[in-house]
């Protein structure tokens, strides 16, 4: 079983659209949780953090549970720009950054 | 503020050679990772410096590579010799002083082993 799963997509949607994403990750002493962005055959950028207690940045809207270990993106009136794969990161227990990412999620979003 | 930067940005090697790849962390930044992504898998960590000292190397593969990161400023990573499963893209990162400061990754290293 992987560390940290997530369905690679693609999810293909029209522009305007909500979509979401989940992820669930298997170590349960994990300390943090980030979605990061990946645009075509460039770095991996930080997106935002993920907080037990869910938290907004602008259109974009994360959850955690804990109990289910399981993560959530959501991304209201999404835009053309917004096409990237989406990578949920977990920081193992212990810190130091030693991130686990996903394999990712693909988004398109059409005209 | 100049980001983290990787030399070279692609390299094509044969199986057997060597290749050295380079990361110029954030100035300031104490932290430096190496991370790979090979095709098809999802980024893997292979290793941390905090300053000059290796914090944790328990994702490098085996001992055809060897990361230097003398007088903590830049680090390389060299693979010698290079094998075909080494292909892949190789970002460097890297993270202020502070518990869980983010990270800033580097554009990566395309590296191809042919």
């Amino acid at each position: 079983r992987k560390e940290v799963e997530q369905d690679p997509g693609p999810f293909n949607v029209p522009e305007g659209a909500t979509v979401a994403f989940n992820c669930t990750y298997s170590n349960s002493a994990s300390q943090s949780f980030f979605w990061y962005r990946q645009d075509c055959r460039k770095e991996p950028k930080l997106l935002m953090s993920v907080y037990s207690s869910g938290n907004e940045d602008g259109r974009f809207t994360a959850q955690l549970n804990r109990a289910s270990q399981y993560i959530s993106l959501l991304i209201r009136d999404s835009k053309l720009s917004d096409s990237a794969t989406y990578l949920c990161v977990v920081n193992d227990a212990g810190g130091g950054n030693k991130l686990t990412f996903g394999t990712g999620t693909q988004l398109k979003v059409e005209l | 503020e100049a980001g983290v930067t990787q030399f070279p940005s692609h390299s094509v090697i044969e199986k057997g050679q060597t290749v050295t790849l380079r990361c110029d962390p954030i100035s300031g930044h104490d932290n430096l990772y190496w991370y790979r992504r090979v095709m098809g898998k999802e980024i893997k960590f292979l290793l941390h410096f905090v300053k000059e000292s290796k914090q944790d190397e328990s994702g490098m593969p085996n001992n055809r590579f060897l990361a230097e990161r003398t007088g903590g400023t830049y680090s390389t990573l060299k693979v010698q010799p290079a094998e075909l499963e080494d292909s892949g893209v190789y970002f460097c990162a890297s993270a202020g002083q502070l518990y869980n400061s983010p990270l800033h990754f580097g554009n990566g290293t395309r590296l191809t082993v042919t």
